[in-house]
């Protein structure tokens, strides 16, 4: 079974430009967080999704968005893109709430890294 | 605001001894609890878990036990192995509901020296 899946791996870009990262979820799975992991820094929560809606999101500014698409796969958008953007981001998913316990777990991607120079 | 803290950057060990992780949170609605690991390059991977209804999770050479009073949880290591050098996030979450979020923790790079 394919894991969560991000794409691109790596990718640079401007200061002042825009990106869109992409994730699949694990089949089955209806949630996908989206997570920023900068240099010497943990992980900061960014977004949730669960079936198609936002559910939550971090404490960023509004050019960190996203959307989640009908086959539960998702993408993070980041505008007008700041030096300090410089990071790894990372996507997980969470099965459903009707698989139990098992939802309690959220399984990663290998993430996008992302430089603004 | 951090509700999820692990206020050891780094933590070294030598090869088969213990290593023992610790991690505080400030929340006490949180009810389930996860460690993660994470190597370079990849992205965090399962390790172990613990609900707030037990104060003990064993699973081979990990053993996590959570403190409620204390709001404190630790994760164990024996014996330490050269491939258990990692980063480790501890992780909370509050509820099951369609609200709760994971929230992580600064993380813990280990390394397990010969």
């Amino acid at each position: 079974e394919a894991g969560v899946t991000q794409s691109p791996t790596h990718l640079i870009k401007t200061r002042g430009q825009q990106v869109t990262l992409r994730c699949s979820p694990i089949s089955g799975h209806t949630s996908v967080y989206w997570y920023q992991q900068a240099l010497g820094l943990g992980l900061q929560f960014l977004l949730w999704y669960d079936e198609g809606e936002e559910r939550n999101r971090g404490n960023f500014p509004p050019r960190f968005s996203g959307r989640q698409f009908p086959n539960y796969s998702s993408e993070l958008n980041v505008n007008a893109l700041e030096l300090e953007d410089s990071a790894l981001y990372l996507c997980a998913s969470r099965p459903g709430a009707s698989l139990g316990t098992s939802g309690n777990t959220i399984y990663f991607g290998e993430g996008s890294w992302l430089t603004v120079v | 605001d951090q509700q999820v803290k692990q206020n050891s950057p780094s933590l070294s060990v030598q090869e088969g001894r213990i290593s023992i992780l610790n991690c505080d949170y400030t929340n006490s609605m949180f009810d389930y609890f996860l460690w993660y690991k994470k190597y370079p390059a990849e992205g965090p991977t399962f390790l172990i878990s613990i609900s707030s209804i037990k104060d003990k999770n064993e699973d081979g050479r990990f053993t996590v036990f959570l403190n409620k009073s204390a709001k404190h949880l630790s994760l164990h290591i024996v014996p330490s192995q050269p491939g258990d050098s990692a980063v480790y996030f501890c992780a909370a979450r509050r509820g099951y509901s369609s609200a709760s979020k994971i929230i992580f923790g600064s993380g813990t790079r280990l390394s397990i020296r010969p």
